[in-house]
């Protein structure tokens, strides 16, 4: 079965540094991989969308790499803030429906220290 | 507000009850969905609405049914529920299609004791 990884354990980073999260995935050829920022008791919220012919992806502090021969997906956020801190979930799109069904990962919780 | 309004946010009911979630969205979408959260696990989508009509049933068992009057509106129904039930309950829409992002209503926290 399609199965979505994320690092369950919460990321612990220092105010100023890159955060790096993975997201990795198996029985499942993605056309499309989505990041989106949840914060507690809140709604997920669209980051950014790569698709599988593209390797990397930039909006300001953020960027996401694609490697589908790898079957992963890393999101880095650069000189990270204490408002950085969230979880971030990704999630995988593809096959041939037109409805754009999402299947998400657990996510992974990142929190910035000041 | 993202544009995606859910109400109620919280909602308590009992095993016996019926109850209704509500999802509104005026940004243009043709696509509207059900998810479920639950602690420590992903996103579980339940159904998928396209152009007002369901395209998807994930295995959801028939004490949830979903109602999508027009395509700026969509209901979750609820009878009868159970304790496991209890979770975060996501709307959201999209343009359809596998190229656009979703936009998540806040979600309404339910509990069945």
């Amino acid at each position: 079965s399609q199965k979505i990884e994320q690092n369950s354990e919460a990321l612990n980073i220092q105010e100023g540094k890159t955060a790096t999260l993975t997201c990795n995935y198996t029985n499942y050829s993605p056309a499309y991989l989505q990041w989106y920022r949840q914060d507690p008791g809140r709604g997920p919220v669209f980051l950014l969308l790569i698709r599988e012919n593209e390797k990397e992806k930039r909006k300001e502090r953020l960027k996401v790499t694609f490697d589908t021969t790898l079957k992963q997906s890393l999101f880095h956020i650069t000189a990270s803030q204490p408002a950085d801190s969230a979880t971030y979930l990704c999630a995988l799109a593809g096959g041939s429906s037109n409805t754009g069904k999402l299947i998400f990962g657990q996510g992974t919780t990142l929190q910035v220290k000041p | 507000e993202t544009g995606v309004t859910q109400t109620p946010r919280h909602l308590v009911m009992g095993m016996t009850n019926k109850k209704s979630l509500k999802c509104e969205q005026h940004l243009g979408h043709n696509a509207m969905y059900w998810y479920k959260q639950s602690a420590k696990k992903p996103l579980e989508l339940m159904f998928v609405y396209s152009l007002e009509e369901r395209v998807e049933n994930n295995s959801v068992p028939s004490r949830f049914s979903p109602e999508c009057p027009n395509s700026s509106h969509l209901f979750l129904h609820l009878h009868t529920l159970q304790p496991e039930d209890s979770a975060l309950y996501l709307c959201a829409s999209s343009q359809g299609g596998q190229n656009y992002g979703y936009t998540f209503g806040s979600g309404t926290r339910l509990t069945v004791v």
